[in-house]
């Protein structure tokens, strides 16, 4: 079955605000990744963490994971207009075979 | 280095008619993945491939779907006898490695089945 489901669905924030973004997930999982989308177009990965790590950070994003939950998060600092998108979590399982997507939160940043 | 190419970017197709879609991976990548994704909504996968073999389909609807990925060439993803329920956009994303690099995604074909 697909896994990985965001939450909130929508986010609308003031541009400077962070947004935090969760993903839950089912299975064992061998790294879980964040996608983002802008409209109309492909999706672009923004960070990869595997599953022997707690935290990874690029610029200004922030990924936390915690396997004992089976989820992670997403945190964009001093958002900017530019971050609006959405927002995708995918888990590569064990096997390698399958990358499942979750259903994406909607970010708006609000300028 | 182009990235992954994906045409065509639109395709109408009546009901009844084929569809094909095209997917050329980054150069190097041996790995592709199909995906259908529907308006407001998540990724749905459909198939994974390598040069010549596919490793798992277990997304693809049975019947009138099918996908290859030749020796020399692009993916293909085919879909046979359109009805309306298909029209959505196709996303192909490739990696060099199965599971433990990023995906690299074309910019989707969306069909519209009329």
């Amino acid at each position: 079955s697909q896994q990985g489901e965001e939450d909130p669905q929508a986010l609308s924030i003031q541009e400077g605000e962070n947004a935090t973004m969760n993903c839950s997930y089912k299975t064992s999982i061998n790294n879980l990744q964040w996608y983002r989308q802008n409209s109309g177009r492909g999706l672009v990965h923004l960070i990869l963490i595997r599953s022997n790590e707690r935290e990874k950070h690029s610029g200004r994003l922030r990924v936390t994971l915690d396997t004992s939950k089976k989820s992670s998060s997403l945190l964009i600092t001093a958002s900017r207009a530019a971050d609006t998108a959405s927002y995708f979590c995918a888990t590569a399982g064990v096997s390698g075979n399958q990358f499942y997507f979750g259903t994406g939160t909607s970010l708006t940043v609000i300028p | 280095n182009a990235g992954v190419m994906q045409n065509p970017r639109h395709l109408v197709r009546r009901r009844g008619q084929e569809a094909r879609l095209r997917c050329s991976p980054m150069k190097g990548h041996s790995h592709v993945y199909w995906y259908r994704q529907l308006p407001e909504e998540g990724l749905k996968f459909m198939v994974y491939l390598q040069k010549e073999n596919i490793i798992d389909e277990s997304g693809m609807p049975k019947e009138r779907f099918s996908a290859e990925f030749p020796k020399e060439g692009p993916s293909i993803l085919r879909i046979q006898q359109v009805v309306r329920g298909d029209s959505a956009a196709y996303f192909c994303a490739s990696s060099p490695v199965a599971g433990d690099s990023p995906l690299h995604f074309g910019n989707g074909t969306r069909l519209t089945v009329t």
